[in-house]
């Protein structure tokens, strides 16, 4: 089966950075996603792992270690506009995306 | 005009009562995707399917029904309506790219409410 771990929220500072982790278990792991979803609207892709390493795209960064099953989202140089939830899937070889319960964050002036 | 579009954006209705939510697509992609969203719970998986002759049910499929009329289009149907199911209920798209699995595309969601 698949089960992924997040935390539940997070609050940082705006113009700060912050790591949101992920522990995940999945047979056949076929990548892991990072989504944003602000408040009453849909999610939106923010990035995508398949193989170990770092990933950057602009302020937004994902690692993924995929024998220690775990990935984290860092996000620098935070704005208000950042405050969301943020999702944490896994896909594996049968094409099944499941997804944690999300990690709310709020960032302060 | 949005690739994945979903009707009724908000809809409520009595316990018993017949539901079908429907999700549309431009993108052209082969795989569609239910979950429905309860605060703190994130997103739950109901049904997928890869084309018009493959349904598989998620982690939450008891109570709901789905038909994949063409490619562009995936209905959700909940046969008898219970309190529980008021939800947010999202449909996705996905395609496979050479690099593997495919980024999913959100529709706006549509908003249930069981009374």
């Amino acid at each position: 089966g698949q089960n992924i771990d997040q935390p539940t929220e997070m609050t940082a500072t705006e113009g700060a950075i912050v790591q949101i982790n992920c522990t995940y278990q999945t047979s056949g792991f076929n990548g892991l996603f990072w989504y944003q979803q602000h408040a009453g609207e849909a999610p939106t892709f923010l990035s995508y792992n398949v193989l170990d390493g770092l990933e950057e795209k602009g302020r937004f960064s994902s690692f993924l270690s995929r024998s220690k099953g775990y990935s984290y989202l860092l996000l620098k140089e935070l704005q208000m506009k950042d405050s969301a939830s943020y999702l944490c899937g896994t896909y594996n070889q049968g094409g099944k995306l499941i997804f944690g319960q999300g990690t709310e964050l709020s960032v302060k002036p | 005009d949005a690739d994945v579009t979903q009707t009724p954006r908000n809809r409520i209705t009595k316990t018993g009562k017949r539901i079908m939510l429907e999700c549309s697509q431009t993108k052209g992609h082969d795989r569609m995707y239910w979950y429905r969203q309860d605060p703190g719970l994130g997103l739950r998986l109901i049904y997928y399917s890869f084309d018009v002759k493959d349904i598989n049910k998620g982690e939450i499929s008891d109570g709901y029904s789905v038909s994949r009329q063409a490619q562009a289009k995936f209905s959700l149907s909940l046969e008898s309506a219970i309190p529980n199911q008021t939800a947010l209920y999202f449909c996705a798209t996905s395609d496979l790219t050479s690099g593997g699995a495919g980024e999913q595309f959100f529709g706006p969601g549509t908003r249930l409410t069981v009374l």
